[in-house]
């Protein structure tokens, strides 16, 4: 039972350009969705979240939109630097506890 | 400043034998998770412990594995009598509340052969 799903399992962005990673979720009691990013040979790193009841958070870079009736939500990143490449992770959050993570995008900015 | 430290880094044990990996949360945080990563797969949810507590285990199997936060000391997770099939990363996160944010370490490989 994936609840949360992420489609395309890796994407490819020239350095400069917007990159758009896209994740959908079924479980509609999830509270917050986070979106983390992961170095080969380490843990995920925090990047940026959103709760339930908004639709667009901005972090410098990154912006997570959130469709609640779509049951989406995705992550641009704009301008897409090198540093950038890793794998993603969309995770929805219910009860203050687990996280419930999605398959991972691996993103490659081309220089 | 010691973000989550987790030992060791990568762990190889033979069918049948037991593995120990250890999670020492980020000071001050009294929230450990637990998450599991399969080749080729997001990471799943295994247990959730508060100090001398377990708060949810429902993403443990039931046999072979166990968990525990003392209240010296870091979380262990342990799985006897490992298989192929428990190969994986495993990967350790703390909070300081239920809901914050969860800072991850490093990971933990598991290579059975």
């Amino acid at each position: 039972d994936q609840q949360v799903k992420q489609n395309s399992p890796s994407l490819s962005v020239q350095e400069g350009r917007i990159s758009i990673l896209n994740c959908d979720y079924t479980n509609s009691m999830f509270d917050y969705f986070l979106w983390y990013k992961k170095y080969p040979a380490e843990g995920p790193t925090f990047l940026i979240s959103i709760s339930s009841i908004k639709d667009k958070n901005e972090d410098g870079r990154f912006t997570v939109f959130l469709n609640k009736s779509a049951k989406h939500l995705s992550l641009h990143i704009v301008p897409s630097q090198p540093g950038d490449s890793a794998v993603y992770f969309c995770a929805g959050l219910f009860g203050n506890e687990k996280l419930t993570f999605g398959t991972g995008t691996r993103l490659t900015i081309i220089p | 400043n010691a973000g989550v430290m987790q030992n060791p880094r990568h762990l190889v044990r033979r069918r049948g034998q037991e593995a120990r990996l250890r999670c020492s949360p980020m000071k001050g945080h009294s929230h450990v998770y637990w998450y599991r990563q399969l080749p080729e797969e997001g990471l799943k949810f295994m247990v959730y412990l508060q100090k001398e507590n377990i708060i949810d285990e429902s993403g443990m199997p039931k046999e072979r594995f166990s968990a525990e936060f003392p209240k010296e000391g870091p979380s262990i997770l342990r799985i006897q009598q490992v298989v192929r099939g428990d190969s994986a990363a495993y990967f350790c996160a703390s909070s300081y509340r239920g809901g914050d944010e969860q800072y991850f370490g490093p990971g933990t490989r598991l290579t059975v052969t």
